[in-house]
């Protein structure tokens, strides 16, 4: 299994503000993917960044709004930019699990806009 | 979108009392279907991968069964205890993407 940690682990930011998310992994890994949560809903899958390559961004989520670094294989950040109270979520990364075809997740960061 | 529903949204039973959960599928492009256990403020704790019509699994006093054909997983707790206070999320995998659940929520009352 993997060990993901995520700074931060929580924050409250001004409407308008951006804030960045750091992933690190105890493993080098090929693939990344960053979730969110929102109130009451389901976990969805925002982008998978990849080493040495551009994130792929799922329907409904767009670079200019979530900046994705991956600098090297065991780090990535996502950037949630120019926030609203919408943005309010759980942001997760998750790496998969070598062989056993399930996802590990980091202890995700909870995060609310005024 | 796949639409993956749990059932119930929340339950609150007993120290000692068993339970159930469902999760429903798409029971088309099915390649596995995951369990994860969250506790707040921690990871998401994988549970159990399954990949097969009739799989059983059990870890301790857990235990989940999946039927494909008809798109459903059961997750079974034997003898609840306060420590098994967690959501319990299911996730559908489509082989390139897993698309989750809502989670049902447990609490379970010393």
């Amino acid at each position: 299994s993997a060990v993901i940690s995520q700074k931060p682990s929580r924050d409250i930011c001004q409407r308008g503000t951006s804030l960045t998310i750091q992933c690190q992994v105890d493993s080098q890994v090929t693939m990344m993917f960053w979730y969110r949560q929102q109130p009451g809903q389901s976990l969805t899958l925002i982008a998978t960044a990849n080493q040495g390559s551009e994130a792929t961004y799922e329907s409904g989520f767009v670079i200019d709004k979530f900046p994705i670094s991956r600098p090297n294989l065991t780090f990535s950040t996502l950037t949630v930019s120019n926030m609203s109270p919408e943005d309010s979520s759980i942001y997760l990364c998750s790496v998969l699990g070598g062989g056993t075809d399930t996802q590990y997740f980091g202890p995700g960061t909870r995060l609310t806009v005024l | 979108i796949l639409n993956v529903e749990q059932s119930p949204q929340s339950l609150h039973v007993q120290e000692g009392d068993s339970t159930n959960f469902t999760c429903s599928f798409p029971s088309s492009n099915f390649y596995a279907l995951h369990w994860y256990r969250w506790e707040t403020a921690k990871s998401p704790e994988a549970l159990f991968v399954m990949t097969l019509n009739g799989d059983e699994k059990k870890k301790g006093r857990i235990s989940a069964t999946l039927n494909t054909k008809e798109g459903y997983s059961y997750l079974y707790i034997k003898g609840s205890q306060p420590e098994d206070s967690a959501t319990y999320l299911c996730a559908f995998d489509a082989g390139n993407q897993f698309y989750f659940g809502t989670g049902t929520s447990l609490t379970v009352i010393p």
